[in-house]
């Protein structure tokens, strides 16, 4: 079955730092990959995925994140974070056949002044 | 579209009693996810439909747990009979099916049971 790691529960950045949030998978397949925002007392957002199109996906608010096989990585980064970037950022991959999606457990991005 | 519309937003109720949760999914989209979310337990599946028929209710968690989806429009979560610890936010999500598209979310029902 597939499945994502995501490390650290939480990650606390100062403003204008670089933000690194980590996912890893686990799938006997190329596996397609997601990672999700959610805001306080919101659902789920899409931020970027990755469909086998290209390594290095951009999405919004200034994301990016890079697939790497051999690492089995999918880790996300944006070069300078924003005091609006704090929130839950949840990785997932897809499962095959139905889109079964398969979420991390998580990472809380505190962003301090 | 309005997007994944979820009702209610917030649901307090007393143990033992029924709950139903209702969904509207995205115009179009023929599949449709029910999660529940904790602070203990994350993000978790607990069944999903496509096109109206439930594929996997592996994640429902007992059998006080029913989920239908009568039409492409609409699904309900019930309930039956609620304990404190069904407590969580409830999201609805859809797609259109194929597993390179991604999930909406609806804003989710607070379920609180006393």
């Amino acid at each position: 079955a597939q499945s994502v790691t995501q490390l650290g529960s939480h990650v606390s950045v100062s403003e204008g730092a670089l933000v690194l949030l980590r996912c890893n998978y686990s799938s006997s397949v190329p596996p397609y990959l997601f990672w999700y925002v959610q805001y306080p007392n919101q659902g789920l957002q899409l931020l970027l995925k990755y469909t086998s199109a290209a390594t290095l996906v951009k999405g919004i608010n200034g994301f990016e994140a890079e697939f790497k096989k051999s690492e089995t990585s999918f880790h996300l980064t944006k070069p300078s974070a924003h005091m609006s970037d704090a929130a839950e950022y949840f990785c997932a991959v897809s499962d095959t056949g139905f889109q079964k999606l398969v979420f991390g457990t998580g990472t809380r991005l505190l962003v301090s002044p | 579209d309005a997007g994944v519309i979820q009702s209610p937003r917030h649901e307090v109720t007393e143990m033992g009693q029924e709950v139903t949760l209702r969904c509207k999914p995205i115009s179009g989209h023929n599949s449709l996810f029910w999660y529940r979310q904790t602070m203990m337990r994350g993000l978790e599946l607990l069944i999903y439909f496509n096109n109206n028929v439930p594929i996997d209710d592996s994640g429902m968690p007992e059998d006080r747990f029913s989920a239908k989806m009568p039409n492409a429009s609409f699904s309900t979560l019930k309930i039956q009979p609620s304990e404190p610890r069904d407590s969580a936010v409830y999201f609805c999500a859809s797609t259109s099916g194929r597993s390179d598209t991604e999930a909406f979310f609806g804003q989710g029902t607070r379920l609180t049971v006393v």
